[in-house]
């Protein structure tokens, strides 16, 4: 079974561009997460999606910050403009459910943003 | 107030001996999950072991245990026989309901575990 794919791997813009990253969860996860995880913390939930709606947004900067899931597959998170304070690890995951069960989410290898 | 609290920025741990992570919770949901991942310094988050709220007895995962105690909201994670490759940070996580239907995941800040030879 293919596992959560992230691109890109490392990406360094300047402050005030736009990056845009790509998320293709686990086949038949309803659910996909994007997490933040800033140098020596744990990961921060940005936004949740329950197939292609949003079930959680509640911490995302949505001033500079988007997020979408067309067909309730594939993923991508927007930052515009970038802070310098977006430099993180921005971490994709997805599970098969995320109302009736508690069951493990699974992660990709997430995005290293570094924004000079 | 913090959802998981995980209160070793820090821990070292001799090779082949057993080591406990601490975790505690909070959480008014009577319906949830408690997951430990492990993260090396490659990055990627690795689930390890899962404790359900109405589980009765500890998660045991291989050399991975839970010391589930509900009543004092902690979940500690149990190294046994430790090696080398244990070497990563450890999240502590929850699962709860947090708005209508949507299940979050809340993570801890971490502690960083260092096995020395």
């Amino acid at each position: 079974e293919a596992g959560v794919a992230q691109s890109p791997r490392y990406k360094i813009i300047e402050k005030r561009q736009s990056v845009a990253f790509w998320c293709n969860p686990i086949s038949g996860h309803a659910t996909l997460y994007w997490y933040q995880q800033i140098l020596g913390q744990g990961p921060k939930l940005l936004i949740q999606f329950q197939n292609n709606g949003v079930v959680d947004d509640s911490q995302l900067p949505k001033d500079r910050f988007s997020a979408e899931r067309l067909k309730g597959v594939d993923s991508t998170l927007k930052i515009q403009p970038a802070k310098l304070e977006d430099s993180a690890v921005y971490l994709c995951a997805s599970s098969k459910r995320g109302t009736a069960e508690v069951t493990e989410a699974f992660f990709g290898q997430g995005t290293r943003l570094t924004v000079v | 107030a913090q959802k998981i609290t995980q209160t070793q920025p820090g821990m070292f741990v001799q090779e082949k001996e057993a080591v406990t992570l601490d975790c505690t919770y909070d959480t008014s949901d009577p319906s949830y999950g408690l997951f430990w991942y492990k993260q090396p310094s490659s990055g990627e988050m690795i689930f390890l072991i899962y404790q359900g709220s109405y589980d009765q007895q500890n998660a045991t995962e291989g050399r991975y245990s839970l010391n589930f105690q509900k009543a004092r909201k902690s979940a500690n994670l149990v190294i046994s026989a430790s090696q080398l490759g244990d070497s990563a940070m450890y999240f502590c996580a929850m699962r709860e309901r947090a708005s209508g239907s949507a299940r979050q995941l809340t993570f801890g800040s971490g502690t960083q575990l260092t096995v020395l030879p």
